[in-house]
Order: structure tokens, then C-alpha cells, then sequence
């Protein structure tokens, strides 16, 4: 069993929708969690980290940790064609980063 | 751009073949991270390098060496090629030993096919 599971998608919604990705982590001890950003032919970059429950906030990013249910979410709010991405859920481990499969998003104009 | 450079872009070599990818980290970044990122298995943690150590080991197969150079650049060697070997090769880097806060900076990657 993968340390992070993610749903790879696709998923495609229209212009202005609110875009939410989910992740599941096996593991209670971990204790940070990241979403990054991938763009086609590109690297990933860090989107967002927390390191507690609850939600936090950028803008229109909303990441969501519920360690109850070992649940991760990411909400993309009024979403635009330009966040047509690749996004990956990630957490720390013994100090290594591991990652989800990715969900791969597309914002219809 | 996150600074973080690899070399080369692409790459096409044959079953049995050895190559080697170059990364240079961004300016002042002591760790640099090998990842494997492939369609059926994601991205993959392959090693980690901090200040010319190894750091850390992940799925990184015998067939595959790396190591960090006293100018901090790093390079990977991938020997022995099998057409499973065929994959984005990333880099990153950060300025810590330790990943605490999970920020790395990746290069763009450098693309692999095994023929």
C-alpha cells in the first residue's frame, strides 16, 4: 500500500467551478502535508504545506487536513483555465518526500 | 524558473546502455534529490545528497549511482538500461539538510527513452 493515495483523474470542470482533490495517507505519525503544482512539461512547484488540521488559506487555495480520517483536500475556488495542471498531494516521512500519483486537472474556457 | 538546471532535456539510448544526467542545484542549496516520475508509478524518490553526503536512499535500483559533487552539482548514473528504465528524471533542491517544511525546487527534468 502507497504511503499517500491519490485519485489520478482526469478531472475537467468549467471556467469559474470550485476544483477539489482529495488524498488518503496511511500513516498517523505523519505530520506535514504539501500539494504541489505540475504544469505539462514542467517540474513540480510547491503549491501550498500545513502542518496541522484544519484549513488554510492562498487566495483562492484552500488545503485541508482532517487527521481523524487521514483525509487531505485541496479546493481551487473560481478556477481559470491557466490552474490546467497536474497536482500532487505530498507528505514528510522520516524526512523524505513522498508524493501521490497526481490528479490532473483541466479548467474549460 | 526555480534555478534548479539539468542536463540534458532529452535523452534516447538503447537496452544495455549507460547514461549519465546532470543537475545543478540553485545558488546556495547544500541537498539536491533525485526523483523518478513514470506514468504507471508516479514520482518516485530515488536519493538524496546533502553537501556532497548521501542523505537518504528511496527506491533507487543497484543499476543506478549518484553522487554530489565538492561544487555541489550532482549527477546521476543509470547503467545496465532496461526499457522500464524509461522515465522523467527530476532534480530538486533545497537549502536544508532536512526537508521539514517539504519546499524543494525542481528543474524541468530530463526525459529518458529506452529503446
Amino acid at each position: 500500500q502507497k504511503e499517500v493515495e491519490q485519485d489520478p483523474g482526469p478531472l475537467s470542470v468549467p471556467e469559474g467551478a470550485i476544483v477539489s482533490l482529495n488524498c488518503t495517507y496511511s500513516n498517523s505519525a505523519f505530520q506535514y502535508f504539501m500539494w504541489y503544482r505540475q504544469y505539462s512539461r514542467k517540474g513540480p512547484e510547491l503549491l501550498m504545506y500545513t502542518y496541522s488540521s484544519g484549513n488554510k488559506e492562498d487566495g483562492r487555495f484552500t488545503a485541508q487536513v482532517d487527521k481523524s480520517s487521514k483525509y487531505i483536500s485541496l479546493f481551487i475556488r473560481d478556477s481559470q483555465p491557466s490552474d490546467s495542471a497536474t497536482y500532487l498531494c505530498a507528505k514528510i516521512n522520516d524526512y523524505k518526500l513522498s508524493f501521490g500519483a497526481g490528479t490532473t486537472v483541466t479548467v474549460r474556457a | 524558473d526555480s534555478g534548479v538546471t539539468q542536463t540534458p532535456k532529452h535523452l534516447i539510448t538503447a537496452t544495455g546502455q549507460r547514461v549519465t544526467l546532470r543537475c545543478s542545484p540553485r545558488s546556495g542549496d547544500l541537498s539536491v534529490y533525485w526523483y523518478q516520475q513514470s506514468l504507471d508509478q508516479g514520482l518516485q524518490f530515488l536519493i538524496q545528497y546533502y553537501n556532497g553526503e548521501e542523505r537518504a536512499k528511496g527506491n533507487i535500483l543497484e543499476r543506478f549511482s549518484a553522487q554530489q559533487f565538492p561544487d555541489l552539482h550532482s549527477e546521476l548514473n543509470l547503467s545496465s538500461l532496461e526499457l522500464g528504465d524509461s522515465a522523467l528524471y527530476f532534480c530538486a533542491s533545497s537549502i536544508n539538510r532536512e526537508s521539514n517544511t517539504g519546499e524543494l525546487f525542481f528543474g524541468e527534468g530530463s526525459r529518458l527513452t529506452v529503446l
